[in-house]
């Protein structure tokens, strides 16, 4: 099965700088990687998706990046704020019932 | 649109109890999910069913039972609690992956279970 790894576990930030959040996966037929961030007691909720025909999408202050080569995606929050302060999760789907998540990173922007 | 909601919010359980916990989504989705969340574990899916009367294991199903009689509907429910199962319990729903492309998973808010 998919098996999804996610780095950092923790990161702290100040207020203002970047953040960056990398995943790799392992099943080569995986073509959707979303994005969910989960603040604390809340539930995990959709910030941005990438499918496998891009190789990166932004929004806004959130960007994602797609290597199916290298089978790596990464997450980048620009200009961090606290509010960005949050559990991130990375996740990997192959069209199938079933996604992988990686283990989350815990953000923490420092004012 | 209430989108997925669950109940209970919390619950304290002796080991040896039954209970189940309650999953709904009014968006109409075919898909629905069960998953854990553990410290340091992200979230593993327990049982999910893509429509009524059908279900299916997912990575961690032991202990757990599901059942799919409506659309709506998606309860988990344990029939003999162990402190192994404590946890953070959240129900998800989507639309069916067709053609090989993932659909975006709304999620409740989630059931805290305490297995004492």
């Amino acid at each position: 099965g998919e098996n999804v790894e996610q780095h950092p576990s923790t990161l702290s930030v100040q207020e203002g700088d970047s953040a960056v959040i990398k995943c790799t996966y392992s099943d080569s037929a995986s073509n959707y990687f979303p994005w969910y961030k989960q603040e604390l007691g809340k539930r995990p909720q959709l910030i941005i998706d990438i499918r496998s025909n891009v190789g990166e999408k932004k929004d806004q202050r959130i960007a994602v990046t797609l290597n199916k080569t290298a089978k790596h995606f990464s997450l980048h929050i620009t200009e961090t704020q606290p509010e960005d302060s949050a559990v991130y999760f990375c996740i990997a789907g192959a069209g199938s019932y079933q996604l992988t998540f990686g283990k989350g990173t815990k953000l923490s922007v420092i004012p | 649109n209430a989108g997925v909601t669950q109940t209970p919010k919390f619950q304290v359980l002796k080991t040896g109890q039954s209970m189940t916990l309650q999953c709904a989504q009014d968006m109409n989705h075919e898909y629905m999910s069960w998953y854990r969340q553990d410290p340091g574990m992200g979230l593993r899916l327990i049982h999910y069913s893509v429509g009524a009367g059908i279900t299916d294991q997912g990575e961690v199903p032991n202990g757990y039972n599901v059942s799919r009689s409506t659309t709506e509907d998606f309860p988990l429910r344990l029939l003999s609690a162990a402190p192994s199962q404590t946890s953070v319990y959240f129900c998800a729903s989507s639309l069916i992956p067709t053609g090989g492309h993932q659909e975006t998973q709304y999620f409740g808010p989630g059931t805290r279970l305490l297995v004492l």
